[in-house]
């Protein structure tokens, strides 16, 4: 069945660090994919999607491209701050009727000051 | 921003227990969803729903129950809670079946 798979639980970086949180996924089709990020004590928040084989979301200065020969969506930022430390998670549509949602395992970033 | 709102932020319950877990948006969206989050899994869909008197089986359905009374309304019953249901739950809610989800903040769920 359609799956999304998040390599890193855990990232840890400096502010000003370099991020990226890898994002593979299985699905047949042109699946929507997300990425969300979920702050401590609050519910998922949505961050940007893309539709189409080489569309890039981009949002708060984090974007992802949408690759459907490597079927990713990869993650990154150029420079994080301690701000932007939460739980990353990486999702597809996928059902004909409803907007339902699989989810990755989500990615823990922790930016040091 | 949509507004999803969930109450109790937090329950405890004994094994066998009846629980109702509500969730109420206020922004006339046609779609409300159940999920549960737990570590390792991420967020997995229980039950789903398009309109007042509408129920849709999600991934993780079992032990779960689910009414969707009004447009605004989603609740989630656990008539005989187990300990394997101890986790966070969250509500979310869209407009249209392609449109972006907007989640609650949460209630945490104790099975002792």
């Amino acid at each position: 069945g359609d799956s999304v798979t998040q390599t890193e639980g855990q990232v840890a970086l400096s502010e000003e660090d370099f991020l990226t949180i890898h994002c593979n996924y299985s699905a047949s089709g042109y699946p929507a994919l997300f990425w969300y990020v979920q702050y401590p004590g609050e519910g998922p928040q949505f961050l940007f999607r893309a539709s189409r084989d080489k569309e890039k979301g981009s949002s708060r200065g984090f974007e992802a491209t949408y690759n459907k020969e490597a079927t990713s969506f990869h993650l990154q930022k150029a420079s994080v701050q301690e701000s932007d430390s939460a739980v990353y998670y990486c999702a597809l549509n996928y059902g004909g009727s409803g907007n339902k949602l699989i989810f990755g395992t989500g990615t823990l970033l922790s930016v040091k000051p | 921003e949509a507004a999803v709102t969930q109450s109790p932020r937090n329950k405890v319950t004994v094994t066998g227990g009846n629980v109702t877990l509500s969730c109420r948006q206020t922004n006339s969206h046609n779609y409300m969803y159940w999920y549960r989050q737990d570590t390792g899994h991420g967020l997995r869909l229980i039950h789903y729903s398009y309109g007042a008197g509408n129920l849709q089986i999600g991934d993780v359905p079992d032990g779960y129950k689910a009414t969707r009374t009004t447009q605004e309304d989603f609740f989630l019953l656990l008539e005989l809670a187990s300990p394997s249901q101890t986790s966070l739950y969250f509500c979310a809610s869209s407009s249209d079946s392609q449109d972006t989800q907007y989640f609650g903040p949460g209630t945490r769920l104790l099975v002792l």
